[in-house]
């Protein structure tokens, strides 16, 4: 699996946006963004993925840049409990090997 | 609730015991996974089945591991020999991939161990 790049920590306001970025610039042709997040205490939750297209689903947007090579992934309107560590990994999405790297993600605090 | 639980949530035990968890996965999923995780570090990939055969396991996992999936269903990790580099949480994810579909992994709450 290519690597992935993530700011250690992020803060922000409830109800704004929260924009997390992920560098994974050697990512190949073939393997798709997926984003996870882990709230204190608990397993990773899966957020969304996506290969060149934007994506958006009830929890979140991902806007993937034209050349692959970054990602955002988007909470447009932030709230408390969605304080939690975002990973950002890639990987193939068949054949091959399905070794997930997850990284150290970014800590995401939400404040008042 | 039909999400993946393991059991125990907490486990105590001493150097060189031997320890054993389990992982129930959602119904019907064919794939589950194993990941160990560190305190401030993402999980890390310990192996994975595919129904009731073990196709991936990685270089974390010792001798000291094994883990099994009879009939496909729930599955068991065991460490043997316990050590204090052991103690870490370990999640267990399950999913359903069909052809070459997707694989969105649904994970449990974990089993925190700690070897004293």
């Amino acid at each position: 699996d290519a690597k992935t790049t993530q700011p250690t920590s992020m803060d922000c306001a409830e109800g704004r946006a929260a924009n997390l970025p992920c560098n994974h610039s050697t990512i190949s042709g073939n393997e798709y963004v997926y984003w996870y997040r882990q709230i204190h205490s608990q397993g990773p939750q899966y957020i969304i993925h996506g290969l060149k297209n934007n994506e958006t689903n009830e929890m979140a947007s991902l806007i993937i840049t034209e050349d692959r090579k970054s990602s955002t992934l988007i909470l447009p309107h932030a709230t408390l409990r969605d304080t939690a560590v975002y990973y950002c990994i890639v990987r193939a999405a068949s054949g091959g090997s399905y070794i997930p790297t997850f990284g150290r993600g970014t800590s995401l605090i939400v404040h008042p | 609730d039909t999400g993946v639980s393991q059991d125990p949530r907490h486990k105590i035990t001493k150097r060189g015991q031997n320890v054993t968890f389990r992982c129930d996965p959602i119904s019907e999923h064919n794939r589950l996974y194993w990941y160990r995780q560190t305190l401030g570090q993402g999980p890390e990939f310990l192996t994975y089945f595919q129904n009731e055969a073990q196709l991936e396991k990685s270089r974390l996992l010792s001798d000291r591991f094994s883990a099994e999936r009879p009939k496909g269903s729930f599955s068991t990790l065991e460490i043997q020999r316990t050590e204090q580099g052991d103690s870490a949480m370990y999640l267990c994810a399950s999913s359903l991939v069909i052809g070459t579909g997707f694989d969105e992994q649904y994970f449990g709450p974990g089993t925190r161990l700690t070897v004293t």
